[in-house]
């Protein structure tokens, strides 16, 4: 399995900040990788697909970058709606794998 | 617009067959793979497996011996059974579309989630 791992585990920043969050992939695996984040009692909602494509109607605020083994998810400036939990996860073989999550909260 | 429903029972006994049912609306599911995906209280996401509209399935091997899936055309449904459920396996369950996307088949639409308690 390819195990896929986040950091940090858990942020706090304010309204307008810059946030960067990292995922690393145990192996390469190009750039089959996805974005999402996840509020309390919600499903997840894809993001970023193909590391670094914006999903349709999500806010151009969000980008995502890396190929390979390592890659990054921004946010420009964060919005109170962007206060979430947010998780990567490969596409590039079965069985599909998550990151453990990056829980992003208000400073 | 694709919308995903799960249903089926919120309580299971231990050691006894979890059964779930995905309905989708909006899309055929004579096309793309279909997920389930699951997440125990203030965990986070495990593939449980997929299913393809020719009836290939893809399994997690963690969970691979204790699982079925299977697909209903005529209904636009799928649906997974877990056996020997025990109380590790309590957890929201997600049904998912794994869509096109160019080749990289995110999960592009999510049902709301259903509880399931092995008790």
């Amino acid at each position: 399995d390819i195990q896929m791992t986040q950091s940090p585990s858990s942020l706090s920043a304010s309204a307008g900040d810059r946030v960067t969050i990292t995922c690393r992939a145990s192996q390469s695996i190009g750039s089959y990788l996805n974005w999402y984040h996840q509020k309390p009692g919600k499903a997840p909602k894809l993001l970023i697909y193909g590391a670094s494509s914006l999903q349709s109607g999500v806010p151009s605020r969000f980008s995502g970058s890396g190929s390979g083994t390592d890659f990054t998810l921004t946010i420009s400036s964060l919005q109170p709606e962007d206060f979430a939990t947010y998780y990567c996860q490969q596409s590039y073989s079965t069985p599909r794998t998550f990151g453990q999550g990056t829980k992003v909260e208000i400073k | 617009q694709v919308q995903l429903q799960e249903s089926g029972p919120g309580l299971v006994k231990p050691s006894e067959t979890l059964s779930l049912t995905c309905s989708v609306s909006g899309d055929s599911i004579s096309s793309y793979f279909w997920s389930w995906i699951r997440q125990p209280a203030g965990k986070g996401l495990e593939w449980i497996g997929r299913i393809y509209t020719t009836g290939t399935t893809n399994y997690n091997p963690s969970l691979k011996s204790r699982i079925t899936m299977s697909l209903d055309t005529s209904k636009n449904q799928f649906s997974l059974k877990l056996s020997s459920v025990t109380a590790a396996d309590t957890a929201v369950y997600y049904c998912a579309r794994e869509g096109a996307s160019g080749s990289y088949r995110p999960f592009d639409y999510w049902g709301q989630g259903t509880l399931v308690t092995v008790s």
